[in-house]
């Protein structure tokens, strides 16, 4: 079966460094995907990764260990616009196609 | 202008009443996909299209048809719509299925 978790909700403080985990099972694997929702928004991409190691671009960071089936997103940094949810999402080896955890929801705080 | 649209953004309906979702984009990707979002339950995927003549089933296909009429169009129906299918539905794009990028949504409330 395919199974993707992260937690559901986090609070970190503005200035602070917070690290998002997403474990995932999925029959196949063909990349993995954070995405930054906004309440009632949209989803936009942040990162990808589909080799073991930390991708950085900016204040993000993702890592990924495929032998794990292990990710996580780090926002350092923390900004009150950083507030919104954060989806992890995996590939499948198949079709391509995206298949979602549930989103873990962060407030920052001041 | 926006890359991916979706019409109406809001809507009200009854139960039983037939309603459309459209999506249009001008990025010009061959892929496109229908997804339904609950609270607590994440993004699922409802149809995806990888070409005008390619439709497939997603992961929660019951109670909903779609159609891909151009290459730029992509179409949700509810042929009888229930309160359950109150919910956030997002249109998403990619080239090559690759990254996706998702329309502003649509919010539909079944009564």
């Amino acid at each position: 079966g395919q199974n993707i978790d992260q937690p559901t909700e986090m609070t970190a403080t503005e200035g602070a460094i917070v690290q998002i985990n997403c474990t995932y099972q999925t029959s196949g694997f063909n990349g993995l995907f954070w995405y930054q929702q906004h309440a009632g928004e949209a989803p936009t991409f942040l990162s990808y990764n589909v080799l073991d190691g930390l991708e950085e671009k900016g204040r993000f960071s993702s890592f990924l260990s495929r032998s794990k089936g292990y990710s996580y997103l780090l926002l350092k940094e923390l900004q009150m616009k950083d507030s919104a949810s954060y989806l992890c999402a995996v590939r499948d080896g198949s079709q391509g196609n995206l298949i979602f955890g549930k989103g873990t929801k962060l407030s920052v705080k001041p | 202008d926006a890359d991916v649209t979706q019409t109406p953004r809001n809507r009200i309906t009854k139960t039983g009443k037939r309603i459309m979702l459209e999506c249009s984009q001008t990025k010009g990707h061959d892929r496109m996909y229908w997804y339904r979002q609950d609270p607590g339950l994440g993004l699922r995927l409802i149809y995806y299209s990888f070409d005008v003549k390619d439709i497939n089933k997603g992961e929660i296909s019951d109670g909903y048809s779609v159609s891909r009429q151009a290459q730029a169009k992509f179409s949700l129906s509810l042929e009888s719509a229930i309160p359950n299918q109150t919910a956030l539905y997002f249109c998403a794009t990619s080239e090559g299925g690759l990254y996706q990028f998702f329309g502003p949504g649509t919010r539909l409330t079944v009564l």
